[in-house]
C-alpha cells in the first residue's frame, strides 16, 4: 500500500464547475497535509496546507481533512483553464515521528475544459 | 527574487561523469530538502539538511549520492558516476524552521546520455 494515494486522472471538469481532488494516506502518525500544484515542466507550488480536521478555505480553494478516515481533499470552485495542472497531495509526520520530510502522492492531473 | 534558487536548470552528463546540483534557500531559511522526480513518478524525498548538518538522509541512494550544506554557500547535491537511471528532475525546497512550510525551487533537470 502506498503511503499517499491519489487517482492519477485525468479529471476533466468544465470551466466554472467545482473540481474535487482526493487523497488518502496510510500513516495515522501524519499530522500535516499539503496540496501543491505543478504545471508541466515546472516546480511544485504550494496551494494550501491543513493541520486540523474540518475545512479550510482560501479564495476558490477549500481543503478538507478527515483524520479518522485518513482522507484529505481539495475543492476548486469556479474552475478556470489556468487551473489545469497536476495536483500533488503531500503529508508530513510530526516531529516526534521522525518527520520533516514530505511524502507525496503521484498526483492527479486536472483538465479544465472551455 | 527571494525565492529558492537552483542551478543549473538543465544539466547534461555522460555516463560515468559527476553531476553537481546547487541550491540556495530562500532568504532567512536554514533548512534545505532535496527531492527527486523521475519521469511519470511522484516526488521522492532524498535528504534534509541544516547548516553543516545532515539531519535525515533516509531517501538517499546508498552509493554515488552525497549532499552537503556548508556554513557559507549553497547546498550541493553530488552524484558521482552518473547512470541513465539518474535522469530526473531534482528539486530543492527550503523552510524557515522545523515543521514549517517547504517552498520549492525551479529544479534541475538532469539528463544522462
Amino acid at each position: 500500500q502506498k503511503e499517499v494515494e491519489q487517482n492519477s486522472g485525468p479529471l476533466s471538469v468544465p470551466e466554472g464547475a467545482i473540481a474535487s481532488l482526493n487523497c488518502t494516506y496510510s500513516d495515522r502518525g501524519s499530522q500535516s497535509f499539503f496540496w501543491y500544484r505543478q504545471y508541466s515542466g515546472k516546480s511544485p507550488e504550494l496551494i494550501m496546507f491543513i493541520y486540523s480536521n474540518g475545512d479550510k478555505e482560501d479564495g476558490r480553494f477549500t481543503a478538507q481533512l478527515n483524520k479518522a478516515s485518513q482522507y484529505v481533499s481539495l475543492l476548486i470552485r469556479d474552475s478556470q483553464p489556468s487551473d489545469s495542472a497536476t495536483y500533488l497531495c503531500a503529508v508530513r509526520k510530526g516531529l516526534t515521528g521522525g518527520g520533516n520530510k514530505l511524502t507525496f502522492g503521484t498526483g492527479t492531473q486536472l483538465k479544465v475544459e472551455l | 527574487n527571494a525565492g529558492v534558487m537552483q542551478n543549473p536548470r538543465h544539466l547534461v552528463r555522460r555516463r560515468g561523469q559527476e553531476a553537481r546540483l546547487r541550491c540556495s534557500p530562500m532568504k532567512g531559511h536554514s533548512h534545505v530538502y532535496w527531492y527527486r522526480q523521475l519521469p511519470e513518478e511522484g516526488l521522492k524525498f532524498m535528504v534534509y539538511l541544516q547548516k553543516e548538518n545532515i539531519i535525515d538522509e533516509s531517501g538517499m541512494p546508498k552509493e554515488r549520492f552525497s549532499a552537503e550544506f556548508p556554513k557559507e554557500g549553497p547546498s550541493i547535491l553530488r552524484i558521482q558516476q552518473v547512470v541513465r537511471g539518474d535522469s530526473a528532475a531534482y528539486f530543492c525546497a527550503s523552510s524557515l524552521g522545523t515543521q514549517e512550510t517547504q517552498y520549492f525551487g525551479p529544479g534541475t533537470r538532469l539528463l544522462v546520455l
